[in-house]
């Protein structure tokens, strides 16, 4: 699975559109772009995933680059409920292979 | 929510001793991944179960070792625990081929 580097850490003021980016140069054709989150202490929460077009859910959007080698997730309107480390993972097939977490970001919004 | 359960919440042990840790998966969902999160790191795969049998391992050891029955629920044995071993166990499950959705896990303290 294609690797990927995420800023460790950014802040974001509430109701404020939190911009999170991820890259992931050597992706290949068939992988997919995958978020997850994980709140303090509790098990990681899927948010969103894509191929090549844009996605969007009642979470959040994924914009992909035309040539798929860097991603941003954008939480519209933060709360303080989006504070969280994310996760960007790019994996083949449909999301059942084993996920390879790295890092993350650690988004702390502020009040 | 996912759906997920694990259980129990948290547990301790002592070095040596054996522990054994269950997830019910998301109805409909067939395949269990397995993952261990140690303080302050991203989660790590340790294996993977569908439809009963073993689908991909990670780099753990054999005295780690897991089972799925027939309605899909998982378990996951750890053997001659030892200190490394304090972490939080994740479960994930997904109806192949799928996202994976996560369990609230098992806090692990081996002392």
């Amino acid at each position: 699975d294609a690797k990927t580097t995420q800023p460790p850490s950014m802040d974001c003021a509430e109701g404020r559109a939190a911009n999170l980016p991820c890259n992931h140069s050597t992706i290949s054709g068939n992988e997919y772009v995958y978020w997850y989150r994980q709140i303090h202490s509790q098990g990681p929460q899927y948010i969103i995933h894509g191929l090549k077009n844009n996605e969007t859910n009642e979470m959040a959007s994924l914009i992909i680059t035309e040539d798929r080698k860097s991603s941003t997730l954008i939480l519209p309107h933060a709360t303080l409920r989006d504070t969280a480390v994310y996760y960007c993972i790019v994996l083949s097939n449909f999301g059942n292979e084993k996920l390879t977490f790295g890092t993350g970001t650690r988004l702390t919004i502020i009040p | 929510e996912t759906g997920v359960t694990q259980s129990p919440t948290h547990l301790i042990k002592t070095r040596g001793q054996q522990v054994t840790l269950r997830c019910s998966s998301q109805s409909g969902h067939n395949t269990v991944s397995w993952y261990q999160q140690a303080l302050g790191q991203g989660p790590q795969f340790i294996f993977q179960y569908y439809r009963e049998e073993e689908n991909g391992r990670g780099n753990f050891p054999p005295r780690f070792s897991g089972l799925q029955f027939p309605n899909y629920s998982s378990e996951l044995n750890v053997n001659a625990l030892e200190l490394d071993d304090s972490a939080l166990y994740l479960c994930a499950s997904s109806p192949l081929p799928d996202t994976q959705y996560f369990g609230p896990g098992t806090r692990l303290t081996v002392l």
